[in-house]
């Protein structure tokens, strides 16, 4: 079946630090992919998408490129911010639905 | 708007016990999905709806777990005689149509069960 791997956490930055977290999918096909991410107190929401390959999806400054060579959907951001302190999950869309990796968790210290 | 809510936010019962777990969805999302969620895991997919109907329930994990939507909008997910593996955060989403592949799915809070 699909699967998503992500690196494990925590992984704790300085503030205005350059972010990278990878991400590699296995599945039938090509899905579209998500991050999505879990905020302190809050219910998972949508912090980007790319339905297929080469798209880039983009949003609070965060990127993530959609790789078919590399089966990859890294997230990168420029230089974060105290308030992106979160979990952050990827996720693979295909026709059995939605598959999580297991989550990091970023922790950006002032 | 309002989005998706879950009740009760925790519930702790004993083995052996039946619950019943709430969603409310955003109104107008035709489908819903529940999906469980142990501690330092991704969510896992339980069950799909397309209005009314199970569309998909191959994530229920055994007969104990069952989930309903009798009219299209709110579900019940029920467990039978509960176990202590039932604990985790049960989580429900709603999307406005059926692209179970790309459709952005909106989360409620969760319930979380223990079970002791």
């Amino acid at each position: 079946g699909d699967s998503v791997t992500q690196m494990e956490g925590p992984v704790t930055l300085s503030e205005e630090a350059f972010l990278t977290i990878n991400c590699t999918y296995t599945a039938t096909g090509y899905p579209s992919l998500f991050w999505y991410v879990q905020y302190p107190g809050e219910g998972l929401q949508l912090l980007l998408k790319a339905t297929k390959a080469d798209d880039k999806g983009s949003n609070k400054g965060f990127e993530a490129t959609y790789r078919k060579e590399t089966t990859s959907f890294h997230l990168e951001k420029g230089s974060v911010q105290v308030s992106d302190s979160a979990v952050y999950f990827c996720v693979g869309g295909g026709a059995d639905g939605l598959t999580f990796g297991k989550g990091t968790h970023l922790i950006i210290q002032p | 708007g309002a989005g998706v809510s879950q009740t009760p936010s925790n519930k702790v019962t004993e083995k052996g016990k039946y619950v019943e777990l709430r969603c409310d969805p955003i109104s107008g999302h035709t489908a819903l999905y529940w999906y469980r969620q142990s501690l330092g895991q991704g969510p896992e997919f339980l069950i799909y709806f397309q209005g009314t109907g199970a569309a998909d329930d191959s994530g229920l994990p055994n007969d104990r777990f069952f989930a309903v939507r009798p009219e299209g909008s709110v579900s019940t997910l029920k467990i039978q005689r509960t176990e202590r593996g039932d604990s985790a955060v049960y989580l429900c989403a709603s999307s406005p149509s059926s692209g179970r592949a790309t459709d952005t799915q909106y989360f409620g809070p969760g319930t979380r069960l223990t079970v002791l």
